[in-house]
């Protein structure tokens, strides 16, 4: 049972560049997130998804773009990589509905360097 | 302006003692409250949680506590362990099975000393 899975682990890129980060769930979730990691902030939510097509923003979108074709899969893209957005990068995902209890499941994170 | 507060940072204990980290809140519309614990270089993982209809909630050497008068929650560790070192976020939902966003505080750091 892979559950939340994550791709890359860890990467390097430099300002300007677009960057994909990969979220890939079996547990055929509802619901998916992205959020990011940053020393005096905590998890701050860029953006999430109810459902296949289906996105809204979070906190701190500006700068990120999502997509949801499949349930599956979430990936997160940096069409233009900033210093700023140097962070550690987490998935989740959630069955809701009210059983659920709004519980979040997380992958091991991307940590995502712009140099 | 931050809803979910964990205003210290770092807690330090003795193994074997009592843990108790705090949670401040100030939307009055969170309904359900949750702690996930978060190991270096790993993703956050669900501890425990509590409905607002609740005051209490135990599990093993883990309780949370609610005072929704206060807007406050309290998770006890008894006894600690070295094991127990970790980050402890508290985050906070609305409307249960809405939309199912949490809000997160910035976490507490909790050493456990053998």
């Amino acid at each position: 049972d892979a559950g939340i899975t994550q791709s890359p682990r860890y990467k390097i890129t430099e300002t300007g560049r677009q960057v994909t980060l990969m979220c890939h769930q079996t547990w055929s979730h509802s619901y998916m997130f992205w959020y990011r990691q940053d020393l005096g902030h905590g998890l701050r939510l860029i953006y999430y998804s109810a459902a296949a097509d289906i996105t809204d923003k979070g906190e701190v979108p500006d700068g990120y773009v999502v997509s949801r074709s499949k349930t599956e899969n979430f990936p997160l893209t940096l069409e233009s990589a900033t210093r700023s957005q140097t962070s550690v990068y987490f998935c989740a995902s959630s069955l809701a509905g009210s059983l659920a209890k709004n519980i979040q499941y997380f992958g091991a994170g991307t940590r995502l360097s712009v140099l | 302006d931050q809803q979910v507060k964990q205003n210290s940072p770092s807690l330090s204990v003795q193994e074997g003692r009592i843990s108790i980290l705090n949670c401040d809140y100030t939307n009055s519309m969170f309904d359900y409250f949750l702690w996930y614990k978060k190991y270096p270089a790993e993703g956050p993982t669900f501890l425990i949680s509590i409905s607002s209809i609740k005051d209490k909630n135990e599990d093993g050497r883990f309780t949370v506590f609610l005072n929704k008068s206060a807007k406050h929650l309290s998770l006890h560790i008894v006894p600690s362990q070295p094991g127990d070192s970790a980050v402890y976020f508290c985050a906070a939902s609305a409307k249960t099975g809405a939309n199912s966003k949490l809000t997160f505080g910035k976490g507490i750091t909790l050493s456990v000393r053998p």
